[in-house]
């Protein structure tokens, strides 16, 4: 069975760029037409949806999140990532990945802290 | 900025039923807006429960049901169990020029 693993710094200082991967194991990434998405959760807030992208290399953003925020699919190495600029405490989130809202990874908390 | 709206909090009795609703401050909900439904536990990642209106997942408790309802997005659910003490979130999709995904402010429902 399918399953996700983010994995990247807990800590990250402000003004930097956050940066996550997420792993996929128990099959590829490359098979299906799955969209491949990140999803966050600030502590005492609801969810977030940040993004999406596909292999075929098409990508769509959340609008307010649109200038600072890249997702990337590497086939070679069964993963996708998150790339979020200019960070402020407001980014401060356990973030999730998900294959299509269906699967989900763990999360991972990130904190934006100097 | 688009907004969904959901209920913050409903409380319902063991073997009641609940219905939480989800709104667009665009319109109307309908069919093409993919709703989506997920539960989410304390210290738990979220469980895809709805798609597409009603679709349920393999996984999916048979008491709960999605639908449309007076121009918003509805997931019911028909003879609670404590364990569905939880938040729910829907999740709502807007096409056009930038498509994106946006999901409701979350209800919390109790069961007591």
């Amino acid at each position: 069975q399918v399953q996700l693993q983010e994995s990247g710094p807990g800590l990250v200082k402000p003004s930097q760029t956050l940066s996550l991967t997420c792993t996929v194991s128990g099959g590829s990434i490359s098979s299906g037409s799955y969209s491949w998405s990140w999803i966050r959760r600030p502590a005492g807030k609801g969810l977030e949806w940040i993004g999406r992208a596909y292999t075929s290399g098409s990508t769509n953003y959340n609008p307010s999140l649109k200038s600072r925020v890249t997702i990337s699919v590497d086939t070679s190495k069964n993963q996708f990532s998150l790339n979020l600029s200019s960070v402020t405490a407001a980014d401060t989130a356990v973030y999730y990945c998900t294959r299509g809202g269906e699967i989900w990874g763990q999360g991972t908390l990130v904190t934006v802290s100097s | 900025q688009t907004v969904v709206t959901q209920e913050p909090s409903l409380t319902v009795s063991p073997g009641g039923t609940v219905t939480l609703t989800c709104a667009s401050s665009t319109g109307a909900v309908t069919s093409g807006y993919y709703p989506n439904w997920f539960q989410q536990k304390p210290g738990q990642t979220p469980r895809a429960l709805i798609f597409s209106t009603s679709n349920k997942h393999s996984w999916t408790p048979a008491r709960f049901s999605g639908s449309l309802l007076g121009g918003k997005a509805a997931l019911t659910l028909s003879g609670v169990q404590p364990e569905d003490e939880a938040e729910y979130y829907c999740l709502l999709y807007y096409g056009g020029a930038q498509p994106h995904w946006v999901f409701g402010g979350g209800t919390k429902l109790t069961v007591l």
